[in-house]
């Protein structure tokens, strides 16, 4: 099956870390563009990182830049995003999702989400 | 950072009722929107690409239409599964940016 599947979540003190994994069946990843959007109720969907399918070339919202990390190990077929100095503001449901192109632009094969909570 | 607005916030129409929903950007997009639907505790699923671009197996009853800062997603004929919150997504390739409008809930009348 072509499927995503996140890992990670779970709680996280204010100032916190936590790791996101998300690991790829089915396609092709290496040659994918990955990207990580986020959803809460309160501001909806948000874009929040993205990277090329050799890993050469990342992008970053400003709201999450310097202190996320994506990454990704493409002999393990898995993207990771690595978040620290975490907020409540953080607090989401994290997606992954395979870019349409190999650059960022459509996401047309998401995850079911990873679930964050920060607590202060 | 482009904004996207999408109007109406809510729509409440009957199934066979024509639907549209739209998107407007606060600068030009060229043609790089999207559309994705998204069901209760499901994640998006993209519906339109390229602003009229349908995605692999989206019924043709979906199609999307614009370009610059103004796009329509048109539903000719609701049927009952179509009854979701629907997004505009946007693109821009320097600085590499992505943003999502606030969504657009289509409900039964």
């Amino acid at each position: 099956d072509v499927q995503l599947v996140e890992s990670g979540g779970g709680f996280v003190q204010s100032g916190g870390s936590m790791t996101l994994s998300c690991t790829a069946s089915g396609f092709a990843f290496s040659t994918s563009a990955m990207t990580w959007v986020r959803q809460t109720a309160g501001k909806g969907l948000q874009w929040v990182a993205a990277i090329t399918g050799s890993g050469g070339a990342t992008y970053y919202a400003d709201s999450v830049k310097g202190r996320f990390t994506i990454s990704r190990d493409n002999s393990k077929n898995t993207l990771f995003l690595q978040a620290n100095s975490l907020t409540t503001e953080d607090t989401a449901l994290y997606y992954c999702a395979r870019d349409l192109r190999t650059t960022v632009t459509f996401f047309d094969l998401w995850g079911q989400g990873a679930l964050v909570t920060v607590s202060s | 950072e482009i904004v996207l607005t999408q109007s109406p916030a809510t729509l409440s129409l009957s199934p066979g009722e024509r639907a549209t929903l739209s998107c407007r950007a606060s600068q030009s997009v060229g043609s790089y929107l999207a559309w994705y639907q998204q069901k209760p505790g499901q994640a998006p699923r993209l519906l339109i690409h390229d602003a009229s671009t349908r995605a692999t197996g989206i019924p043709a009853r979906f199609s999307g239409s614009g370009s610059g800062t103004d796009f329509i997603l048109t539903i000719s004929s609701l049927e009952p599964e179509d009854f979701a919150v629907y997004y505009c997504q946007q693109r821009t390739n320097w600085p590499r940016e992505i943003t999502f409008g606030q969504g657009t809930r289509l409900e039964i009348k």
